[in-house]
């Protein structure tokens, strides 16, 4: 099956700097999603992106669905303490009729930030 | 508050119970899913229900049996699990299966 590589696995920042992770996969996606999730908690929606180069921002994160359609990164500036979690991001072929369902999920990344 | 409600939010039982998840969503959406998350690993699909029909199951093993009653409420009926089943099973929804999905906070599981 497809399989999503994100990296980094894990990070750990100073309160206040910038941080950037990335997925890429060896198919194409046509939908890109970015997800957080707290501890005791489920996946929540941070992003979606549905069209090849679009950038698109929620607050201090921004994502971009890369042009090859294969890869994605997300981008959170000035981070603070409540960024603390683990981001998914996830890719979907949504015209692809039976398996238009089907989200396929990096392992994600692990954010660590000192105050 | 996500718009997807999971009940119980922590499980704990023998390998011989029987026992029922359930999922309730108030986001007027069409489609549900099941999905296990387990430690170090992406999370893996299970089902998939859109208005009520069951239009996937992913090579699920039949100790896991769903029930979709009406686009608001999802079950995971349980029955003789494995230790390997322990997890954190996650339901989710969207309006349709082609759109963003929306999570639950999950079930804990722990089979003993």
């Amino acid at each position: 099956g497809q399989q999503l590589n994100q990296s980094p696995q894990s990070m750990f920042i100073q309160e206040g700097e910038d941080v950037s992770m990335n997925c890429t996969s060896s198919s194409i996606f046509n939908t890109w999603l970015w997800y957080k999730q707290d501890p005791g908690e489920g996946p929540v929606l941070l992003i979606a992106l549905y069209k090849a180069g679009e950038l698109t921002s929620n607050g201090r994160l921004t994502a971009q669905f890369g042009i090859t359609r294969k890869d994605s990164f997300l981008n959170i500036s000035a981070s603070i303490p409540s960024d603390v979690g683990i981001y998914f991001c996830a890719g979907q072929l949504t015209d692809s009729g039976a398996g238009s369902y089907q989200l396929t999920f990096g392992k994600g990344t692990k954010l660590s930030v000192i105050p | 508050e996500t718009g997807v409600t999971q009940t119980p939010r922590h499980l704990v039982m023998g390998m011989t119970n029987k026992k029922s998840l359930k999922c309730e969503q108030h986001l007027g959406h069409n489609a549900m899913y099941w999905y296990k998350q387990s430690a170090k690993k992406p999370l893996e699909l299970m089902f998939v229900y859109s208005l009520e029909e069951r239009v996937e199951n992913n090579s699920v093993p039949s100790r896991f049996s769903p029930e979709c009653p009406n686009s608001s409420h999802l079950f995971l009926h349980l029955h003789t699990l494995q230790p390997e089943d322990s997890a954190l099973y996650l339901c989710a929804s969207s309006d349709r299966v082609n759109q963003p999905q929306h999570f639950g906070d999950g079930t804990r599981l722990s089979i003993l």
